[in-house]
């Protein structure tokens, strides 16, 4: 069955680090996406992609970087973890840009202590 | 800028009273409109799309309904097991936009 994985599920890291969540799906998706949930805010768009090469900043993009260099993957990449981005992340993929819904992941913990 | 507003935030229930969610939205050009059950520790789920003021969609004890300004989200009879977050999230272009969800809990 085709699905969408999230790796890791937990992550602790300090201040400073460059950390990199994975997202991988194989539902052979044209977009993803990533999102961040905190308490009182909901879902926020962090980048998205509409296909291999394409990426695109969402509302809270600052301090992230993501990058596609194919189908399958959009990793998600803080460059310098900052105790504000503790929070947990969410990937997401959708067949198609207009009026589908997305098949979110199971989501990344990420602590930055 | 597209907004979503979800009522109440938190609902709490019998087992077996009927309730209705409420998302409010404001957005340019609705593509669709979304509701999603997200249960602790898991992403999203989706449950429904509503594309036009007047469409209503039905799964087991839920119904989604639609109009120009908000979406209800009707639960009748509702079961321990229906106790989740309930999302919604408007579409337009081709992003979308979430409310920050409904906690239902549901007493047995």
């Amino acid at each position: 069955d085709a699905e969408i994985t999230q790796s890791p599920r937990h992550k602790i890291t300090e201040t400073g680090r460059q950390v990199t969540l994975a997202c991988h799906q194989t539902w052979n998706h044209n977009n993803m996406f990533w999102y961040r949930q905190d308490l009182g805010h909901g879902l926020r768009l962090i980048h998205y992609s509409y296909g291999v090469q394409d990426t695109n900043k969402g509302e809270v993009s600052d301090g992230y970087s993501v990058s596609r260099s194919n189908t399958e993957d959009l990793p998600l990449t803080l460059e310098s973890a900052a105790s504000s981005q503790t929070s947990v992340y969410f990937c997401a993929s959708s067949e198609s840009i207009n009026g589908f819904g997305y098949t979110f992941g199971s989501g990344t913990r990420l602590t930055v202590v | 800028e597209d907004q979503v507003t979800q009522s109440p935030e938190a609902l709490r229930l019998q087992e077996g009273e009927s309730s209705s969610l409420n998302c409010s939205y404001t957005v340019s050009g609705l593509r669709g409109l979304f509701w999603y059950r997200q249960d602790p520790g898991k992403g999203p789920e989706f449950l429904f799309t509503l594309y036009s003021a007047g469409e209503e969609k039905e799964k087991e004890r839920l119904k989604a309904t639609l109009t120009k300004k908000e979406s209800f989200l009707h639960i009748t009879a509702p079961k321990p097991e229906d106790s989740a977050t309930y999302l919604c999230a408007v579409q337009d272009n081709s992003k979308l936009t979430f409310g920050k969800g409904i906690t239902l809990s549901v007493r047995p």
